[in-house]
């Protein structure tokens, strides 16, 4: 089936730093959004892109969709402790009414 | 009390208990989802309802029941669970299928099989 293939599968960071994760797909997506989930509770939307090429921003969180609409990036600048967590890519594979895939999420760990 | 609400938020149960957990969201959502949350593995959609009506079934095994009395609750009915069931599951709501937007989730359920 369609699958959402999330690189890196972790990162450990120094506080301060930028992180920048991507998301890739062989199936056109028309609609990428990018989630976090802190630990012991459910992932919580951060950006949601829905135009081919279009750049997003939410404070520190940047997000872009791929102008082949097969890919996705999120980059976060001047990371913090709070950055902690999981990032996950999602979409509904083309033609799905609704139904969202997920990638497999990146790691984040932020030093102090 | 606000967005999507999950209880019981840890479960511990034998192979041969049934046990219920419940989803209820008070975001005036018309759709609500089950999904399940394995380590390293994606976010694997059960059932979802719209309108309390069940629009999908993503070949989930019959111990696993759902039900939608209506738009704002949702429960998954536990019954003669496997050890591989263990897991956290995640409910979400949102306005409806193709709505992205406000689509929300629960803090989950950790589930243990024993």
């Amino acid at each position: 089936g369609q699958q959402l293939n999330q690189s890196p599968q972790s990162m450990f960071i120094q506080e301060g730093e930028d992180v920048s994760m991507n998301c890739t797909s062989s199936s056109i997506f028309n609609t990428w959004l990018w989630y976090k989930q802190d630990p012991g509770e459910g992932p919580v939307l951060l950006i949601a892109l829905y135009k081919a090429g279009e750049l997003t921003s939410n404070g520190r969180l940047t997000a872009q969709f791929g102008i082949t609409r097969k890919d996705s990036f999120l980059n976060i600048s001047a990371s913090i402790p709070s950055d902690v967590g999981i990032y996950f890519c999602a979409g509904p594979p083309g033609g799905s009414q609704g139904n969202l895939i997920f990638g497999k999420g990146t790691k984040l760990s932020v030093k102090p | 009390e606000t967005g999507v609400t999950q209880t019981p938020r840890h479960l511990v149960m034998g192979m041969t208990n049934k046990k219920s957990l419940k989803c209820e969201q008070h975001l005036g959502h018309n759709a609500m989802y089950w999904y399940k949350q394995s380590a390293k593995k994606p976010l694997e959609l059960m059932f979802v309802y719209n309108f309390k009506e069940q629009t999908e079934n993503n070949s989930v095994p019959s111990r696993f029941s759902p039900e939608c009395p209506n738009s704002s609750h949702l429960f998954l009915h536990l019954h003669t669970l496997q050890p591989e069931d263990s897991a956290l599951y995640l409910c979400a709501s949102s306005q409806g299928p193709g709505q992205f937007y406000g689509y929300t989730f629960g803090s989950g359920t950790r589930l243990t099989v024993v």
